[in-house]
């Protein structure tokens, strides 16, 4: 069974860029994974960011920038913000009508 | 602006049934796609199931297909999850989300589901 993969923790400095990426156990992913990417404070809901790779959702702050780097989806935040400290989460599409979450990355803004 | 109410969370024995709800408003309901997504206490979210807007498509991940059913009245803007022979892994709180270009914005609070003896 394929695993959607993300770092479990990352950290940047105020101001400071930083990249999550999202991949898969088995193979790379691509445009055809349709990846998103969520983000979530403690007892909120999770709030979308990007879709379809890199589609900005309406609401989501211009620093969020997604894009495939290598054989990973990626999630971008440039000149991060105290507020960012939350947690990550993508999800991508693997055909047959499977959708499959990252276990999610902890970013911390210190 | 989009809301979505999710309601019927509540604590139920191993094997026991519920049904979910889910009331939307600030769109087209029938014109959108629906998603449940669920999250674990201290876990990651997980896609639970979709359902076409005039129901006649329903996807379901393979850690609930046969036990939850996905539907929708589009007369009454809402999408239902029932949910039947409940585990314990199934404690979770339950999203409720629209869906466009495989993904899902979900827009309520979640209901709570505990799954216990």
């Amino acid at each position: 069974q394929t695993v959607v993969i993300q770092e479990p923790s990352s950290s940047v400095s105020p101001g400071g860029t930083v990249t999550l990426t999202c991949g898969l156990s088995s193979g790379s992913v691509s445009t055809a994974n349709y990846a998103s990417w969520y983000q979530q404070t403690p007892g909120q809901t999770p709030r979308m960011l990007i879709y379809n790779t890199n589609a900005r959702s309406s609401g989501a702050p211009n620093r969020f920038s997604g894009s495939i780097l290598g054989t990973k989806a990626a999630l971008t935040i440039t000149g991060a913000q105290a507020e960012d400290d939350s947690d990550f989460y993508c999800v991508l599409f693997l055909g047959s009508a499977i959708w499959q979450f990252g276990g999610g990355t902890k970013l911390t803004v210190l | 602006e989009v809301q979505l109410v999710e309601s019927g969370g509540d604590l139920v024995q191993p094997g026991g049934s519920l049904r979910l709800s889910c009331a939307a408003s600030g769109i087209i309901f029938s014109d959108w796609w629906m998603t449940w997504v669920r999250q674990a206490p201290g876990k990651g979210l997980e896609w639970v199931a979709n359902i076409k807007p005039d129901g006649s498509i329903k996807q379901y991940a393979d850690s609930v297909k046969g036990r939850f059913t996905i539907s929708r009245d589009n007369g009454k803007d809402s999408v239902t999850l029932q949910m039947s022979s409940l585990r314990a892994d199934d404690t979770a709180v339950y999203y409720c989300a629209t869906s466009f270009d495989y993904a899902f914005e979900m827009g309520g609070q979640g209901t709570r589901v505990t799954v216990s003896s």
